[in-house]
């Protein structure tokens, strides 16, 4: 079955950046595209942006360009995340989901914690 | 970018009982580009439904979706103790991808 294991919860100050990873077992993983969202604490879902690795063309949400990058390592069939720049409203749970066909989320991480606190 | 609105916030209602949880698109929706998730307390959100009214693999038939215009709608014919969550609709027609923001389901 689909397996998304996405790294621990991670703590940093202001200014610095963050980089989640999220490894992929049952899925064909280049072909496959990886999204990542995020839920504030008590809020709602948004989306971040995508990347297929066979494309390796990241897409970024307006909101997050500049700030966000995306990467994959098809030989370990991880997708990463990074966010630079921090702000406290980055605090939020991270979630990597998995869309097969359409850009709806199949299947989805636990969700890894990242607090910005000075 | 396409704003999806959801209502009502909060739907209150006993066990058996038929909820409507509505989405409504700021634009169209090209090929029926919605779908729908599940998120229960301290869980991640589980797809339902895809595609507006294409239910997931394992989706119990009492969740079903419809769609009118740019209005979507899903629906839990009778309402389980188990359905409380917050329910999201996604589009996934334009980037960037968007979220509603959520109806949380309570059950008396």
């Amino acid at each position: 079955q689909v397996q998304l294991v996405q790294s621990g919860p991670e703590v940093r100050t202001p200014g610095s950046s963050v980089k989640v990873s999220c490894k992929a077992s049952g899925v064909t993983f280049s072909s496959s595209t990886f999204h990542w969202v995020r839920q504030a604490p008590g809020q709602g879902l948004e989306w971040m942006g995508r990347l297929i690795p066979l494309l390796d063309v990241p897409v970024s949400a307006p909101k997050f360009q500049g700030r966000l990058t995306l990467t994959a390592d098809k030989s370990t069939n991880t997708a990463y995340m990074q966010l630079s720049t921090l702000r406290s409203d980055d605090t939020a749970v991270y979630y990597c989901a998995n869309s097969i066909k359409l850009w709806y989320f199949d299947y989805w991480g636990l969700g890894t914690l990242v607090t910005v606190s000075s | 970018e396409i704003v999806l609105t959801q209502s009502p916030g909060i739907l209150t209602l006993s066990p058996g009982e038929r909820a409507t949880l509505s989405c409504r698109a700021s634009q169209t929706i090209r090929s029926s580009s919605v779908a729908w998730y599940q998120q229960k307390p301290g869980q991640t959100p589980r797809l339902l439904i895809y595609s507006a009214s294409s239910r997931a693999t394992g989706i119990p038939d009492r969740f079903s979706g419809s769609e009118s215009g740019t209005d979507f709608t899903l629906t839990i014919s009778r309402l389980e103790p188990e359905d409380v969550a917050v329910y999201y609709c996604q589009q996934y027609s334009s980037s960037p991808l968007t979220f509603g923001g959520g109806t949380k389901v309570e059950v008396k």
